[in-house]
């Protein structure tokens, strides 16, 4: 089993619309969570940050589910902007950050 | 604030050179982590530059090496390069050993061809 395995999607939405997508990770020990954010050629960016069961920030939220080894985010009233794909890292005591495959969003007009 | 910034941006080799990439940390930071990312997957982790030296490593060879300088800065080489080390490298700055958010460069994309 992978140690983070994603959606690779593509998920492909209208404005406006909610979107989620989810993430598993193998590692019961991570004790942080992260979701980057990465445009085509571009470098990962810091999207969210989760320490407990779930984070909130404006049109994101991400909730996690320790007892099944999975976090997921939730996208709300989706923007053009929003396209990227999105990447998933759960870290655990190891110093570097494993990251998944990624979930690539296109946002629709 | 200056970001973690990487130089060159692109980069065109052939097989069996050498190339040397370039990586300074953000403002504040004293770690660097490298990372490297094939077309369609998330970024590999490669190794992590602390108080000068390696401490940790990712799977891979021996043909991959760092540096790390006092004034946090650091570099990766890449000995004998192949066809399949055409990718985006990419450096990340943290804050310490425990820094769990890493800030990352624009990266440089090398071809090998």
């Amino acid at each position: 089993r992978k140690e983070v395995e994603q959606d690779p999607g593509p998920f492909n939405v209208p404005e406006g619309a909610t979107v989620a997508f989810n993430c598993t990770y193998s590692n019961s020990a991570s004790q942080s969570f992260f979701w980057y954010r990465q445009d085509c050629r571009k470098e990962p960016k810091l999207l969210m940050s989760v320490y407990s069961s779930g984070n909130e920030d404006g049109r994101f939220t991400a909730q996690l589910n320790r007892a099944s080894q999975y976090i997921s985010l939730l996208i709300r009233d989706s923007k053009l902007s929003d396209s990227a794909t999105y990447l998933c890292v759960p870290k655990g005591s190891a110093r570097q950050l494993t990251f998944g495959s990624g979930t690539q969003l296109t946002v629709l007009p | 604030d200056a970001g973690v910034t990487q130089s060159p941006t692109h980069l065109i080799k052939t097989r069996g050179q050498q190339v040397t990439l370039r990586c300074s940390p953000k403002s504040g930071h004293d770690t660097v982590s490298w990372y490297q990312q094939a077309l369609g997957q998330g970024p590999q982790f490669i190794f992590q530059y602390y108080e000068e030296e390696e401490r940790q490593r990712g799977n891979f060879p021996d043909r991959f090496s760092g540096h790390q300088f006092p004034n946090y800065s650091s570099e990766l080489n890449v000995n004998a390069l192949l066809l399949g080390d055409s990718a985006l490298y990419l450096c990340a700055s943290s804050l310490g050993l425990a820094g769990n958010i890493q800030y990352f460069g624009a990266g440089t994309r090398l071809s090998v061809l």
